[in-house]
């Protein structure tokens, strides 16, 4: 099982561009998260879906979107780049019955410039 | 009533002593409270829980203690090792909440 995997590793963006970040699990779990988190801070999470086709605004969904076609896939999408959205991005996935036990991918850490 | 109160911001601790963090919850629907551990340059991975019908747990050298009439719950490193200097964040989830609600995390260093 790969677990968590995240791409890509590394991005630097210019203000206004756009781009996707991927995130896929093998472990058919119906819970995704994203969170970000800035330097020396804590998790604050972005979006989640408790399942294909659902999904609901986290603390900091303004500048993001995203959609949940399949159980394994969950990317995050952000539009128009500003600067605050410099962060390390982080996907993470539970089970419905255990959603204190997430599972986080390695993470996509973004400089927008 | 959705915080996890979290403290100390960071530590420092020598060798072979033991590390104590500290976290409050307001909300009595929670109903499992885990620490996860995270290093630099990687996602937080769990490193131990507890659920409220218990005081304590223990995983080798890592404890949770858990007062549920305080609504507070710590995690206790025994004999730190320099391979624990990590970032430690404790979490508590339950009720009709879909997420983990997260403290703010601990920086922990324990010199050699």
């Amino acid at each position: 099982n790969a677990g968590v995997t995240q791409t890509p590793k590394f991005r630097i963006l210019k203000i206004g561009q756009s781009m996707t970040l991927q995130c896929t699990q093998d472990m058919n779990h119906n819970y995704m998260y994203w969170y970000r988190q800035d330097p020396g801070m804590g998790l604050k999470l972005i979006y989640y879906s408790v399942g294909a086709g659902i999904t609901d605004k986290g603390e900091v969904p303004n500048g993001y979107n995203v959609s949940r076609s399949t159980t394994e896939d969950f990317p995050l999408r952000l539009e128009l780049a500003a600067p605050s959205q410099t962060s390390v991005y982080f996907c993470a996935s539970s089970y419905p019955a255990d959603r204190g036990k997430q599972y986080f991918g390695p993470g996509t850490r973004l400089t927008v410039t | 009533q959705q915080q996890v109160k979290q403290s100390p911001q960071s530590l420092i601790v020598q060798k072979g002593g033991i590390s104590i963090i500290n976290c409050a919850y307001e909300n009595t629907a929670f109903d499992y409270f885990p620490w996860y551990q995270q290093f630099p340059g990687k996602g937080p991975a769990l490193l131990i829980a507890i659920r409220p019908d218990v005081s304590e747990k223990k995983e080798g050298r890592f404890t949770i203690s858990f007062n549920k009439s305080a609504k507070q719950f710590s995690l206790h490193i025994m004999d730190s090792q320099p391979g624990d200097s990590a970032t430690y964040f404790c979490a508590a989830s339950g009720g009709s909440n879909y997420q983990l609600i997260w403290g703010a995390g601990t920086k922990l260093i324990i010199k050699p």
